[in-house]
């Protein structure tokens, strides 16, 4: 197990609803990323969150956004889901600091369906 | 042009079979890379690492080919438990900035 936990585990919600997933970071990792993956696809980059501040962001939509809070741990926000969104949201926890690459652990995911 | 591409499958080989993926990438200035597993509804998880021209742990073998912009995996001798989706991934950026870039993934099912 990685230490990074996910919730809820699954969710179902429908068009034009909004939703909130949760992600606490394994302990002592200071950086959050979060990735959406369709079915069939690999994980596409959402946004990455370190000193509780954005740090990067993919192709999505202003519908989706994020907070970290001063323990590291985040949460995804998405506004007027759309079919589209029905999907598996990762959440990935790592260190900043030295390095041109630090190793993001990933947890177990939320699967979001939209009807 | 996909950022990184491979080759779906499925890949559908015996107990024991010897089995190649391979992925292409697009940035020339990518100096690391990387193979994740994902089992079916699972996190992905870190197979391997690949920093040089290749990396080898036990059955599986990364290499890496720079002027081609071409990774490849191969897994020897075959488990049954080797199945699963393996992802071809690209970091992008550096330090503070580190999303990965992953590829579609490449489905292997080992046949008893």
């Amino acid at each position: 197990e990685t230490g990074v936990t996910q919730s809820p585990t699954h969710l179902i919600k429908t068009r034009g609803q909004q939703v909130t997933l949760r992600c606490s970071s394994q302990s002592g990792h200071n950086t959050v990323s979060w990735y959406q993956q369709a079915l069939g696809q690999g994980p596409q980059f959402i946004f990455q969150y370190y000193r509780e501040e954005e740090n990067g962001r993919g192709n999505f939509p202003p519908r989706f956004s994020g907070l970290q809070f001063p323990n590291y741990s985040s949460e995804l926000n998405v506004n007027a889901l759309e079919l589209d969104d029905s999907a598996l949201y990762l959440c990935a926890s790592s260190v900043t600091g030295t390095g041109t690459y630090n190793e993001q652990f990933f947890g177990p995911g939320t699967r979001l369906t939209v009807l | 042009r996909k950022e990184v591409e491979q080759d779906p499958g499925p890949f559908n080989v015996p107990e024991g079979a010897t089995v190649a993926f391979n992925c292409t990438y697009s940035n020339s200035a990518s100096q690391s890379f990387f193979w994740y597993r994902q089992d079916c509804r699972k996190e992905p998880k870190l197979l391997m690492s690949v920093y040089s021209s290749g990396n080898e742990d036990g059955r599986f073998t990364a290499q890496l080919n720079r002027a081609s912009q071409y990774i490849s995996l191969l897994i020897r001798d075959s488990k049954l438990s080797d199945s699963a989706t393996y992802l071809c991934v690209v970091p992008h950026g550096s330090g503070n900035t580190g999303k990965l870039i992953f590829g579609q993934g490449t489905t292997l099912q080992v046949k008893p």
